[in-house]
């Protein structure tokens, strides 16, 4: 089946706009990740969905993000009031179940630009 | 001290020599580990992933855990040109949950 898909691949805004970055997950993963890899800085992880709940959050930088998944599958990442700190690549992970040691599989990621 | 840690690299082999890779992290109950491999502008691929103390063989590549020293590696072996790249190892966060805590990444360069 296919892999996990997101899009857009690449998103250009102004400083102080608004974007929503989606994410489809592997078919039948329950658990879905958004990570986010800045230059010259390590993957880190943003928010953690089980279905449509989002049992940890610990990650979102602050207030202007936030994220919701519908149907148990896509995932929207939205990010308000973007900043220049927001540039980076986001990243998108799901995998079969959320159990520790469930192996998670990466999407191709959204680079985002602010201007 | 950093909860997984990686050398930056670059690590810089000849063709066909055995490159490896090593992490080292400071959980000491983690039993799941994993490392990716990401080429440059790309999102990272999961190639192994290990839970148990020993070796495990996947092709080139083998994943090697010793749990009571807090130590993971990586060893690709007949390294290629196509395999120089960024690994990242990777491990469930303490506490619940699956999400995953990276090493900075060992940058590999494989030379012809």
């Amino acid at each position: 089946g296919a892999g996990v898909s997101q899009s857009p691949s690449n998103k250009v805004t102004e400083k102080g706009k608004d974007v929503e970055l989606r994410c489809d997950p592997i078919s039948g993963h329950t658990a879905l990740y958004w990570y986010r890899q800045s230059l010259g800085q390590g993957l880190e992880f943003l928010i953690y969905f089980q279905g449509n709940s989002a049992p940890d959050k610990s990650g979102l930088p602050s207030d202007r993000f936030s994220a919701e998944r519908t149907g148990g599958s896509v995932s929207t990442l939205t990010i308000q009031r973007t900043q220049q700190e927001d540039s980076a690549v986001y990243l998108c992970a799901s995998s079969s179940t959320g159990l520790a040691g469930s192996e998670q599989f990466f999407g191709p990621g959204t680079r985002l630009t602010v201007l | 001290q950093k909860e997984v840690e990686q050398n930056s690299g670059p690590l810089s082999v000849p063709e066909g020599a055995i490159a490896s890779l090593n992490c080292t992290y400071s959980d000491r109950v983690s039993q799941s580990f994993f490392w990716y491999r990401q080429y440059s502008g790309k999102s990272p691929e999961l190639i192994m992933s290990i839970y148990s103390n020993g070796d495990k063989e996947d092709g080139r590549f083998t994943a090697q855990l010793n749990k009571a020293s807090q130590y993971v590696s990586l060893l690709i072996r007949d390294s290629q040109p196509s395999d120089s790249a960024t690994y990242l190892c990777a491990l469930p966060s303490p506490g619940g949950y699956n999400k995953l805590i990276f090493g900075a990444g060992t940058r590999l360069a494989v030379h012809p």
